[in-house]
């Protein structure tokens, strides 16, 4: 899987837009971009993924350039809920399972 | 309504004793898996279950015994615990085979053998 580079952390003021960008620059061509976040001492949640193409959800927006090497994960209002640590990661769609790697993340705070 | 549940939460207990963890989706999902967390950041894939039958058991010692008795449960048996079981493990369940990426996952039971 290809590796991602993400800011440690972010502030992001209640009610507006959370911007979370990701750096993929090594990505492959069968590779989706995957969102994850992990609120403390809970598991991790699915927000996202998307292949090449700017993809919306319930949750969250993602934009990804058009070259692939990066993405922005979008959450339109933010709200107390969402402060979580919020990770990228690029792997193919799978069956069955695999292993889920995680880098860093990025520590969303979401200030009232 | 909590989608994936875990019990226990936490479970502390001696080398060599015999424990279970239960796990239950209410998401109609025909999909469970069973991960640990061995570090922070790294889920190992344990076990995968579509619809009641075993499809994937990764190289993980024979003491850990999943069990499925329906669709919507899949426990977690393991015997003879030793030091090195110790750790976050997750139960999750996907639609299907092919959206194990798009788990959802349960809240984790932290697992401490002394």
């Amino acid at each position: 899987d290809a590796k991602t580079t993400q800011p440690p952390s972010m502030d992001c003021a209640e009610g507006r837009a959370a911007n979370l960008p990701c750096n993929h620059s090594t990505i492959s061509g069968n590779e989706y971009v995957y969102w994850y976040r992990q609120i403390h001492s809970q598991g991790p949640q699915y927000i996202i993924h998307g292949l090449k193409n700017n993809e919306t959800n319930e949750m969250a927006s993602l934009i990804i350039t058009e070259d692939r090497k990066s993405s922005t994960l979008i959450l339109p209002h933010a709200t107390l809920r969402d402060t979580a640590v919020y990770y990228c990661i690029v792997r193919v769609e799978d069956n069955y399972g695999q292993n889920f790697v995680f880098g860093p993340g990025t520590r969303l705070s979401v200030l009232p | 309504d909590t989608a994936v549940s875990q019990t226990p939460k936490y479970l502390v207990t001696q080398m060599g004793n015999d424990k279970s963890i239960k796990c239950e989706q209410n998401l109609g999902h025909d999909t469970m898996y069973w991960y640990k967390q061995d570090s922070k950041k790294f889920l190992k894939i344990m076990f995968s279950y579509n619809n009641k039958e075993l499809i994937i058991n990764e190289t993980v010692p024979n003491r850990f015994s999943p069990k499925s008795p329906d669709k919507a449960h899949l426990n977690l048996h393991i015997n003879s615990l030793e030091l090195g079981d110790s750790a976050v493990y997750f139960c999750a369940s996907s639609q299907d085979l092919g959206r194990a990426a798009r788990s959802f996952f349960g809240p984790g039971t932290r697992l401490t053998v002394l």
